[in-house]
Parts: C-alpha cells; structure tokens; sequence
C-alpha cells in the first residue's frame, strides 16, 4: 500500500537553530514529491517540487532534498514567521494526476 | 500567483440543509480538485475535474456531488448536510502537463 509518513509529528525550535524534517514514502512508480506550507485555518501554498533522486531545490531559509526513499526539507536559521505545519505530498505513476499527502510536521519557531 | 477564491469562509448550518461551496478560479487551469481536511490529519482527495464536464470520484467516499460547466468554477454540493461532513474543504487547480496544486483559503463547514 502507497504510504506517505512525515517524522517528527511536532518540532520546536528556538530562533536560529537550523533542523530538518523527513518525509519518507513507500510508494511505486514516484513522478514527484511535493512540499507545502500550511497555516491555521488556510489552504496550503505550494514550496517545492522535486522529481528525481539527488535534486535539490532552495528558497529562502528551506532547501528539499530528494533521495529514492525520502526526502528532507532543511531549514537553516528559522526565523518565528516559519512557524507552520509542513506538509509533503506524492504524485504516483502515469495516468494518475492523485497527490498522496502525509500528516504534516508542525513547526514552532520560539523567539 | 496562484488565483483560486472559496465562498464563504465560514459556513454553520442546521442538519439536512442543503448547501453549495463555491471555488473559482482565474488562472485557466484545466484541472481542479476537492480535498476534505479535519484538524491534525491529512488531505483527503473527495472529487476532481480535467476539464469542462469531466468530473470523478476521489480516494474518499463522500455524499458530496461536483459539477464543472465553466472552467474556472467548480462548485461542490450537499443535497443534506449532516453532523459528520463537519470538516474543512479544500479546493485546488493546477495546469496542463503540470503537476502543483494551487490551493484555495478553505471553507470551514460546521453542520450542527
């Protein structure tokens, strides 16, 4: 079965202090892996797309990093407006345009 | 920039109204989606559309229906809202031969 697990559930971390979150995904036939941004009460706003192993994608404070079992989404020197809940999300093979989401990591970013 | 409106926000309502959540979009993309979210859980996929009156059924079996007469709106309708379609609708559209979903604020549905 087609699963998409991100680690940890919640991660606080004081201003400055960089760390990643994981996605991990036991899935056949991967065209893309997808991350997002969501906060409370609002839709999420797109960040990242990645497609093959060892691509990498930066914007900002964040980078996402692909390998052929997970991906990581690292930030470096979070400032408080980081603070949000992290999801990512996985498109399967060819013919189905159905993005599989995980739970999502939160993130608190302490001034 | 991503242009994709849901109405209304915020929505409580008695149970077995009948009620329309509405999401249009102004970018031209061909497909668009449905996603039902409860607090702390993930997105689960209720209905989606390729284009004009193409719509299809999600991973989530939901006593919803969808119609997709314009490209750019894609309204989703409860004939009789019940305490458990409590929950916040998402909807989404992305382009042709691309795969990000542009999302919309949400509506927040409430059926008392």
């Amino acid at each position: 079965e087609d699963q998409v697990t991100q680690s940890p559930e919640a991660l606080r971390l004081q201003e400055g202090e960089s760390s990643s979150l994981n996605c991990s995904y036991t899935v056949s036939g991967l065209r893309g892996l997808f991350w997002y941004r969501q906060d409370p009460g609002k839709g999420p706003e797109f960040l990242f797309t990645l497609y093959s192993a060892g691509e990498e994608k930066e914007k900002e404070r964040l980078k996402a990093t692909l390998t052929k079992k997970e991906s990581f989404l690292h930030i470096t020197a979070p400032k408080p407006e980081d603070s949000a809940t992290y999801l990512c999300a996985v498109l399967l093979g060819f013919g189905n345009e159905k993005l599989t989401f995980g739970t999502g990591t939160r993130l608190t970013i302490i001034p | 920039e991503a242009d994709i409106y849901q109405t209304p926000r915020y929505l409580v309502i008695g149970t077995g109204k009948k009620i329309t959540l509405e999401c249009s979009q102004t970018m031209g993309h061909d497909k668009m989606y449905w996603y039902q979210q409860d607090p702390g859980m993930e997105l689960h996929l209720i209905h989606y559309s390729y284009g004009v009156n193409s719509t299809e059924k999600g991973d989530l079996s939901s006593e919803s229906t969808v119609s997709r007469i314009r490209t750019e709106h894609f309204p989703l309708t409860l004939e009789s809202a019940r305490p458990s379609h409590t929950s916040q609708y998402l909807c989404a559209s992305s382009k042709p031969h691309y795969n990000e979903q542009f999302f919309g604020p949400g509506t927040r549905l409430t059926v008392l």
